[in-house]
């Protein structure tokens, strides 16, 4: 069964510092992946997503994410965070494109002024 | 588009009333899904739909939750008794061929 872990629940990082939030997942094949944000009082707005090819991704807001198989990981980076940033970072994987993804338990990002 | 419209987004009831919580997909998304947030147990798949069918309701606690979509532009989650411990956020979401999930801005939930 597919499964998804953040291994980190908060995370504080000082405004204009780099970034990178964890994910690992759990899946036979290669997985469907995606980041997620969810500001304070909104839904989930999807940041970017990995189906196949480039295993470098960019979003939006300045952000990418690297799929590593070898690693089962896929790691969201920011060069520079703005206070803006502050949000719940959730990571995601799915199966295939018809089918549910699930969601790891989030990753709260603190911006330090 | 005007993304996935919830409604409503706050609702309060008392224990015992019947609550429903309704959504409009993006047009053309095959895909519907509903979620509840809750700090105690993160984000939560109940149910999810694909071209109005549903496929998977493993993730509906109780018999007390009921989900239809009758149409492609239309779902509903019904709580009939609600009680105090379903108080939570309910997101619904759609997608096209799982190319990512278009959230609503949610349904919050109080049951008192």
């Amino acid at each position: 069964a597919q499964s998804v872990t953040q291994p980190d629940i908060h995370i504080t990082v000082s405004e204009g510092a780099s970034l990178e939030l964890r994910c690992n997942y759990s899946y036979g094949a290669t997985p469907y992946l995606f980041w997620y944000v969810q500001s304070p009082g909104q839904g989930l707005q999807l940041l970017l997503k990995y189906f196949s090819g480039d295993t470098l991704v960019q979003g939006i807001k300045g952000f990418e994410a690297e799929f590593k198989r070898s690693q089962s990981s896929f790691n969201l980076r920011k060069p520079s965070v703005h206070w803006s940033d502050a949000a719940e970072y959730f990571c995601a994987v799915g199966e295939g494109r018809d089918d549910k993804i699930i969601f790891g338990k989030g990753t709260r990002l603190h911006i330090l002024p | 588009d005007a993304g996935v419209i919830q409604s409503p987004r706050h609702e309060v009831t008392e224990m015992g009333q019947e609550v429903t919580l309704r959504c409009k997909p993006i047009s053309g998304h095959n895909s519907l899904f509903w979620y509840r947030q809750t700090m105690m147990r993160g984000l939560e798949l109940l149910i999810y739909f694909n071209n109005n069918v549903p496929i998977d309701d493993s993730g509906m606690p109780e018999d007390r939750f009921s989900a239809k979509m009758p149409n492609a532009s239309f779902s509903t989650l019904k709580i009939q008794p609600s009680e105090p411990r379903d108080s939570a956020v309910y997101f619904c979401a759609s997608s096209y061929l799982n190319y990512g999930y278009t959230f609503g801005s949610g349904t919050r939930l109080t049951v008192v």
